[in-house]
């Protein structure tokens, strides 16, 4: 399976934007790239996916580089509440089955100081 | 509407014994996967139920066992509990989907403490 690298922890402050990479540079044509967050206390969520278009919903951005190598989650305005753990994750759409299940790394741990 | 429950919150056992996790999909959903959590680690695939049979498998001895009702509801069941075994048992449920694109949502999880 194709991995991916994160920093293991970043800071930022509150009410400012916040940029969290990924690198996948194994990356295949049909992965997927998905970014899901563990709260703490709580289990994972989902928060944005996409494959070669930048993406946006309510939550965050997902910046996709060009030979989609790696990638960046954008939190636009931090909060308190958005202090967790990001996860970066690859699925292959093309996969059948096999593209259910979600491999985890140890993501990047977010600190926000108000 | 109610999302993924998971039941019990906390559970204490000793080495040897057994025990069973149980899990509530999401309404509407009927594909369910367990995880476990170590601490400070990310969580790692056990195994996946759709249309009552295990789906797909990850690196788990057999001791990890699970099964999936009717109503699409979960459990878990770990025999021979190890001290290892110690850790947040995460449930997600999906939509059945040949692309692997499917949401998952996750529960609170149940905290084993293997003692």
């Amino acid at each position: 399976d194709a991995k991916t690298t994160q920093p293991n922890s970043m800071e930022s402050n509150e009410e400012e934007p916040v940029h969290l990479p990924c690198n996948h540079s194994t990356i295949s044509g049909t992965d997927y790239i998905h970014w899901y967050r563990q709260l703490p206390s709580q289990g994972p969520e989902y928060v944005i996916h996409g494959l070669t278009s930048n993406v946006n919903n309510r939550m965050a951005s997902l910046a996709i580089a060009e030979d989609r190598k790696s990638s960046t989650l954008i939190l636009h305005r931090a909060t308190l509440r958005d202090a967790a753990v990001y996860y970066c994750i690859l699925r292959d759409w093309g996969s059948g089955n096999a593209g259910n299940m979600l491999t985890f790394g140890g993501g990047t741990r977010l600190m926000v100081k108000p | 509407d109610a999302g993924v429950t998971q039941s019990p919150t906390h559970l204490i056992k000793t080495r040897g014994q057994q025990v069973t996790l149980r899990c509530s999909p999401k309404s509407g959903h009927d594909t369910v996967s367990w995880y476990q959590q170590a601490l400070g680690q990310g969580p790692q695939f056990i195994f996946q139920y759709y249309e009552e049979e295990e789906r797909q498998r990850g690196n788990f001895p057999d001791r990890f066992s699970g099964h999936q009702f009717p109503n699409y509801s979960s459990e878990l069941n770990v025999n021979a509990l190890l001290l290892g075994d110690s850790a947040l048992y995460l449930c997600a449920s999906s939509l059945a989907a040949t692309t692997g694109l499917n949401i998952q949502y996750f529960g609170a999880g149940t905290r084993l403490s293997v003692l």
